[in-house]
């Protein structure tokens, strides 16, 4: 089946940028996804982005996708203590009433 | 966005009974909506996907006898855990996708279940 794979820990500096990246397996996913969970809480969509596109930027998040080479990254430009949390990737095949396949999360530790 | 709500937000009860989780969407409706738990510092792993007046589609391994799903309404899909045990202890999310809107899939904040 689809799989999805995530470094498990990332640890930054307040002020740097952090890449998280994700590798995906099936080739048909339509929809790539970035979820955001704070400790005890539930899932928050950060972002996500269609096949056909490369890059999507939204204020402090960068997406790229390398469709071929099946990796996803999100970058988070000037990283705040606030943006600790663990982060998701998901995929889905095509929209519609599916489910998503996620990643096993990684943990984004900012040091002040 | 939508939002997507859980009822209730933590729940503590003994071995041996059951639980009820409530999922609704709050302003929208959705024919489909996911049940997703979620392990102690692990990935999310759906567990079934809840039809609106139909009969829910179980995952492999999940047993359907004992998470009991029912998607009544457009805007309202329970789950409950039956003859609960300490290893169902977990943490329970649902997700629906709004029928009139795009791609994203909302989900609500999440269940803790602990059974003692």
């Amino acid at each position: 089946g689809e799989d999805v794979e995530q470094s498990l820990f990332l640890s930054v500096r307040e002020g740097d940028s952090s890449v998280i990246n994700c590798t995906y397996t099936d080739s048909s996913s339509t929809y790539l996804y970035w979820y955001k969970q704070e400790p005890g809480a539930g899932l928050q969509l950060l972002t996500y982005i269609f096949s056909n596109m490369d890059m999507k930027q939204d204020q402090r998040l960068t997406v790229l996708l390398n469709k071929k080479d099946k990796h996803l990254s999100l970058r988070i430009a000037d990283t705040q203590t606030g943006d600790s949390a663990i982060y998701f990737c998901a995929e889905s095949t095509y929209s519609g009433n599916t489910p998503l396949v996620f990643g096993k999360g990684t943990r984004l530790s900012v040091i002040a | 966005g939508a939002v997507v709500s859980q009822h209730p937000s933590r729940v503590i009860c003994k071995s041996g009974t059951s639980v009820k989780i409530e999922c609704r969407s709050l302003d929208f409706q959705a024919t489909t909506m996911f049940w997703y738990r979620q392990f102690p510092k692990k990935s999310l792993m759906l567990m079934a996907t809840s039809n609106e007046g139909s009969k829910a589609t179980y995952e492999q391994g999940v047993e359907k006898d004992k998470f009991l799903i029912n998607h009544a309404s457009l805007t309202l899909s329970t789950l409950t855990v039956t003859s609960a045990h300490p290893e169902d202890s977990s943490f329970y999310i649902c997700s629906a996708r709004d029928l009139a809107g795009g791609d994203e899939q909302f989900f609500g904040p999440g269940t803790r279940l602990t059974v003692l």
